[in-house]
């Protein structure tokens, strides 16, 4: 069974502050996605990464995506109060033929002003 | 566009009655939908695919009769709770699959059994 093991699951930092969210695995993933949520809605899609090794920038987000394909990590620079949200990562259950997503704990992340 | 919508965006019911949860591709066909199920500051929980014209599948632990799910059309599943309990409470969340794979999620719907 795939797994994704997303770290930290709570962070609290101050306005101004950099971080770093990591989401791993035993198992190689076609691709892998990360969203964030906002309490009350739907998880929103920030960026699929495909590539090993692929770095994407989204702004003050830095995504990045493991050589060997199990692993991805997201950087926030300079982080905003409106950064805090919950930042899921997911890939695709390799398993299925659904294409049904695997879920990482989630990353609950407050900034605080 | 890839907007997906979900109705009712919160339900108050009492115990033992139904409620029926509509979740809409807007600007898309969908043959294959996902339900979740969200529980405060958590992850999302797949409950189950449901795939246009055929039965859905079911994530194991989920009960079938429990939860009914109907995907009548390429842009429309329905997620029914039935006999609904407090334990039911949850925020239930639906994705809509794009012709890429990717999954469009809805606002997510808020239950509340009293």
């Amino acid at each position: 069974t795939q797994l994704l093991e997303q770290s930290p699951q709570f962070l609290s930092i101050q306005e101004g502050e950099n971080l770093t969210v990591y989401c791993n695995s035993s198992s190689v993933f076609s691709s892998l996605q990360w969203y964030r949520q906002e309490p009350g809605e739907g998880p929103v899609l920030l960026v699929t990464v495909v590539t090993g090794g692929e770095v994407k920038k989204l702004k003050r987000l830095t995504f990045q995506f493991g050589d060997a394909r199990k692993d991805s990590s997201l950087h926030i620079t300079a982080a905003q109060p409106g950064d805090t949200g919950l930042y899921l990562c997911a890939g695709v259950d390799g398993s299925s033929n659904t294409g049904k997503l695997i879920f990482g704990q989630g990353t609950t992340l407050q900034v605080k002003p | 566009g890839a907007v997906v919508s979900q109705h009712p965006s919160w339900v108050i019911c009492k115990s033992g009655t139904s409620v029926k949860i509509e979740c809409r591709s807007l600007d898309f066909q969908a043959t294959t939908m996902f339900w979740y199920r969200q529980f405060p500051k958590q992850s999302l929980m797949l409950m189950a695919t449901s795939n246009e014209g055929s039965k859905a599948t079911y994530e194991q632990g989920v009960e079938k009769d429990k939860f009914l799910i109907n995907h009548a059309s390429l842009t429309l599943s329905t997620l029914t709770v039935t006999s609904a309990h407090p334990e039911d409470s949850s925020f239930y969340i639906c994705s809509a699959q794009g012709l890429a794979g990717t999954q469009y999620f809805g606002p997510g719907t808020r239950l509340l059994v009293l």
